[in-house]
């Protein structure tokens, strides 16, 4: 069974320059998530779809960051404009639900981005 | 507010000895926990998920207890070896919504 797939591996980018990350959830995954993870912590949630819709968007910080996920199968996370403190690596997963039952999250290798 | 702590952020053992990584949460109120393992430069690995009417899960030489009532979780690896040098992360599932709350992790070193 093919895992969650994400591109760009890594990616630099100077300040107040946008960038997009790609992920490919496991087939048949009707939720995703896009997390945050900086440097020495744990992965942070910015965004939950459920097939396409967005169920949770709390933590993401919507005057730079905006995420899609048409058709309810790949989703794209872009930055625009990236800040110094966006440097971070950021991890897609999946998962069959979000009920408990459901609810074993399978992720990416995750997209590494530097702001110089 | 659900908060996950993990101690200690890092550690170093002999290899063959038998290890104990602790994660502990401040509302015992979750539906599942899962431990997770990172290796440097890579994404997640899901080891082990318990369900919140479980006690303990075992795959292979490791086994992961869970203690709601006094929101405690450990992570036990058998005989450890230097391909289990990695960071090890919990995470929690406080509702039934699928946003997982994480701890910082425990970097784990094994020397040969």
């Amino acid at each position: 069974e093919a895992g969650v797939a994400q591109s760009p591996r890594y990616k630099i980018i100077e300040k107040r320059q946008s960038v997009a990350f790609w992920c490919n959830p496991i087939s048949g995954h009707a939720t995703l998530y896009w997390y945050q993870q900086i440097l020495g912590q744990g992965p942070k949630l910015l965004i939950q779809f459920q097939n396409n819709g967005v169920v949770d968007d709390s933590q993401l910080p919507k005057d730079r960051f905006s995420a899609e996920r048409l058709k309810g199968v790949d989703s794209t996370l872009k930055i625009q404009p990236a800040k110094l403190e966006d440097s971070a690596v950021y991890l897609c997963a999946s998962s069959l639900g979000r009920e408990s039952s459901y609810n074993e999250q399978f992720f990416g290798p995750g997209t590494r981005l530097t702001v110089l | 507010k659900q908060e996950v702590t993990q101690i200690p952020a890092a550690l170093s053992v002999p290899e063959g000895e038998n290890l104990v990584l602790n994660c502990s949460f401040t509302d015992s109120a979750i539906y599942n926990l899962q431990w997770f393992r990172q290796d440097p430069g890579k994404g997640l690995t899901s080891l082990l998920l318990i369900q919140s009417s479980q006690r303990e899960q075992t795959s292979g030489r490791l086994n992961a207890s869970l203690d709601k009532s006094s929101g405690r979780s450990t992570l036990y690896i058998a005989a450890s070896q230097p391909g289990d040098s990695a960071t090890y992360l919990c995470a929690v599932l406080p509702g039934n919504t699928g946003k997982l709350i994480f701890g910082q992790g425990t970097t784990l070193q094994v020397k040969p």
